[in-house]
């Protein structure tokens, strides 16, 4: 199976500052990886697919890049409901998988 | 944009089964799959395993492979995941989530459902 390898797995950062969150996969896996947001109680919210295409309603200070193994998850100018647990997750082939999560924090 | 609902939490004793439920609505149920994902308290993201609710076909990850089963019921919109020979280290979020495509991403989760797995 591939491997999804998130860093780095604790990140503070302070309001109006920009994140940078990074995954990478054992193997290429294309474009073919999406981004997860999730706050505590909830369920993950659905953010980037196919490496860098918003969602529905995503705003656009969330972008995403990388092709093949490395990816990137950039958050500008943070907002108070932007501090949760972000998850990558390939889907080029079965098992999905998904990384361990970089946690960003005031 | 669809929802998911999920049943309730529960509660079962090592070695028994558990059977979680995951109704669909808002969108045509059968031209999207299910997939499951769980999270054990504190942890991250695990794929279980999906299913094709037009025609059954079911992936399962190799870790649960042989424990789970999902299934699928048209008439209903409903999704079911079974897991058999429960352990301790079964607790968990239990999450089904709609695959956007075929295989693909997850644009939407039902609410969770908390297995407790307890003697």
């Amino acid at each position: 199976e591939i491997v999804m390898a998130q860093s780095p797995a604790t990140l503070s950062v302070s309001p109006g500052e920009g994140a940078t969150l990074s995954c990478r996969a054992s193997q290429s896996i294309g474009s073919n990886l999406a981004w997860y947001q999730q706050k505590p109680g909830q369920p993950p919210t659905f953010l980037i697919y196919d490496a860098s295409t918003r969602a529905t309603g995503i705003p656009a200070r969330f972008s995403g890049s990388g092709s093949g193994t490395d990816f990137t998850l950039t958050i500008s100018s943070l907002q108070s409901e932007d501090f949760a647990v972000y998850y990558c997750q390939h889907y080029n082939k079965w098992p999905l998988t998904f990384g361990g999560g970089t946690k960003v924090e005031i | 944009q669809g929802q998911l609902m999920q049943s309730g939490p529960e509660v079962k004793k090592p070695g028994a089964s558990v059977t979680v439920s995951c109704k669909a609505s808002g969108y045509t149920f059968n031209s999207y799959g299910i997939s499951w994902v769980r999270q054990a308290p504190g942890q991250g993201l695990e794929w279980m395993g999906w299913v094709a609710t037009y025609n059954g076909d079911t992936k399962y990850a190799q870790k649960v492979q042989g424990r789970v089963t999902m299934t699928t019921d048209t008439s209903t919109s409903t999704v079911y995941m079974e897991v058999r020979s429960l352990r301790s280290d079964d607790t968990a979020v239990y999450y089904c989530a709609r695959n956007r495509v075929h295989g693909g991403p997850l644009d939407f989760w039902g609410q969770g459902t908390l297995v407790t797995v307890s003697s």
